[in-house]
């Protein structure tokens, strides 16, 4: 099982470039997530989704959307990237126990610089 | 909203016992999970206490207090490879997760 799978790992963007970061997982998890981490910092909720065709925002949505293409895909798209928008970005997915999520599995993240 | 604090860092040799604490302010809190992040990687899952009291798991404990909007994180026997950050992460509403700014662990020789 590979997880999670996150592309690309590494990518540079002008100011207002757009770009999709792709996220995929095989653990037939119903919720996915996106985060972001800034140096020194936790890590805060972009968006989420907690089912195949659901999204809900986070902390930190503006400037970004995102896409559950179906239960192992969720995509998040920069349509006009900002120097702001430099971070790693970090998908994850988890089971639901019933009670909600208590477990986070993460992929290996996706350092994006903006110029 | 939700807001957690930890303190920053913490020093500590190999072979001693080291606490990691977290208070946090929820309006929708069903747990409390802990994760460990070394440099340039991807956060790990610890541990996870939906329940007051403590939970064990090898070198690693955790403990919660709802009463206290407080847990900890504690670490036996440290190694050098446990030089990590760690995150506290409240389980909001059972639909995602919000995570604490994180403390740095440095074990010394």
């Amino acid at each position: 099982n590979a997880g999670v799978t996150q592309t690309p790992k590494f990518q540079v963007l002008k100011t207002g470039q757009s770009m999709t970061l792709q996220c995929a997982q095989d653990m037939n998890h119903n919720s996915m997530y996106w985060y972001r981490q800034d140096p020194g910092m936790g890590l805060r909720l972009i968006y989420y989704s907690a089912s195949e065709g659901t999204t809900d925002k986070g902390e930190v949505p503006n400037g970004y959307n995102v896409s559950r293409l179906n239960k192992r895909e969720f995509s998040l798209r920069l349509e006009s990237a900002a120097p702001s928008q430099t971070s790693v970005y970090f998908c994850a997915s988890s089971e639901d126990s019933g009670t909600g999520p208590e477990k986070l599995f993460f992929g290996s993240g996706t350092q994006l610089s903006v110029l | 909203g939700q807001s957690l604090e930890q303190p920053s860092e913490v020093t500590a040799v190999e072979g001693a016992i080291v606490q990691i604490n977290c208070t946090y302010q929820t309006s929708g809190f069903y747990g409390l999970s802990w994760y460990q992040q070394h440099d340039g990687g991807a956060p790990t899952f610890l541990s996870y206490n939906g329940l007051d009291g403590l939970e064990e798991t090898g070198r690693f404990s955790s403990f919660l207090s709802r009463s206290d909007s407080y847990g900890y994180l504690l670490l036996q026997e440290l190694q050098m490879k446990d030089s990590a950050s760690y995150f506290c992460a409240c389980d909001n509403y059972g639909q995602n997760f919000v995570f604490g700014p994180g403390t740095r662990l440095s074990v010394l020789p």
